[in-house]
């Protein structure tokens, strides 16, 4: 049982350079999410879905896109990379609940130059 | 504008003593809280929670308590030991009957614990 899988571990982009940060998880969680994490901010909500084919918004989207087309994958894109998108970012998933804690992944060290 | 906040950044404690890690939040709509710690080089991991209808969970070392009137929440750890050295994040989850919420956690900026031996 591997839990949340995020690859890769780390990778340096320039500027305006494009990639996808991928995750799979194999709990059969409806929830996934994406977050950064950012020094003395915390981590961050990026995008999550409720489901296979059901995506939103969390608190700092701009500059990533999202899809949901299986329950065991949630692949982040970013389409242009900036230097300001440089930070840690871990995927995480739950089953439905309101006490269903979020599991996550071990994350991606992103820097963009 | 941050809802959840963790004013200490560090806090050292000697092996064996208790450590208190507090949180404070502002969005009443939140309903249920967890703390989580993290490693190095590691993902978050979930330690423990409490939901608003309560004032104290508790499971083996870790304790959380809440005070809503106040909008803080405490993790204590009884007896501090080395290995409980990360960086510690309390959460929160806003109530929602639909569920949609069930996926978004609002995040402290985190507190760095180090138990000496």
């Amino acid at each position: 049982n591997a839990g949340v899988t995020q690859t890769p571990k780390f990778q340096v982009l320039k500027t305006g350079q494009s990639m996808t940060l991928q995750c799979a998880q194999d709990m059969n969680h409806e929830y996934m999410s994406w977050y950064r994490q950012d020094p003395g901010m915390g981590l961050r909500l990026i995008h999550y879905s409720v489901g296979a084919g059901i995506t939103d918004q969390g608190e700092v989207p701009n500059g990533y896109n999202v899809s949901r087309s299986t329950t065991e994958d949630f692949p982040l894109r970013l389409l242009s990379a900036a230097p300001s998108q440089t930070s840690v970012y871990f995927c995480a998933s739950s089953f439905g609940g309101k006490k269903q804690p979020l599991h996550f992944g071990n994350g991606t060290r992103l820097t963009v130059t | 504008d941050q809802q959840v906040k963790q004013n200490s950044p560090s806090l050292s404690v000697q092996e064996g003593r208790i450590s208190i890690l507090n949180c404070d939040y502002t969005n009443s709509m939140f309903d249920y809280f967890l703390w989580y710690k993290k490693y190095p080089a590691e993902g978050p991991t979930f330690l423990i929670s409490i939901s608003s209808i309560k004032d104290k969970n508790e499971d083996g070392r870790f304790t959380v308590f809440l005070n809503k009137s106040a909008k803080h929440l405490s993790l204590h750890i009884v007896p501090s030991q080395p290995g409980d050295s990360a960086v510690y994040f309390c959460a929160a989850r806003e109530g929602d009957a639909g569920g949609t919420s069930y996926g978004k956690l609002t995040f402290g900026q985190g507190t760095i614990l180090t138990v000496h031996p």
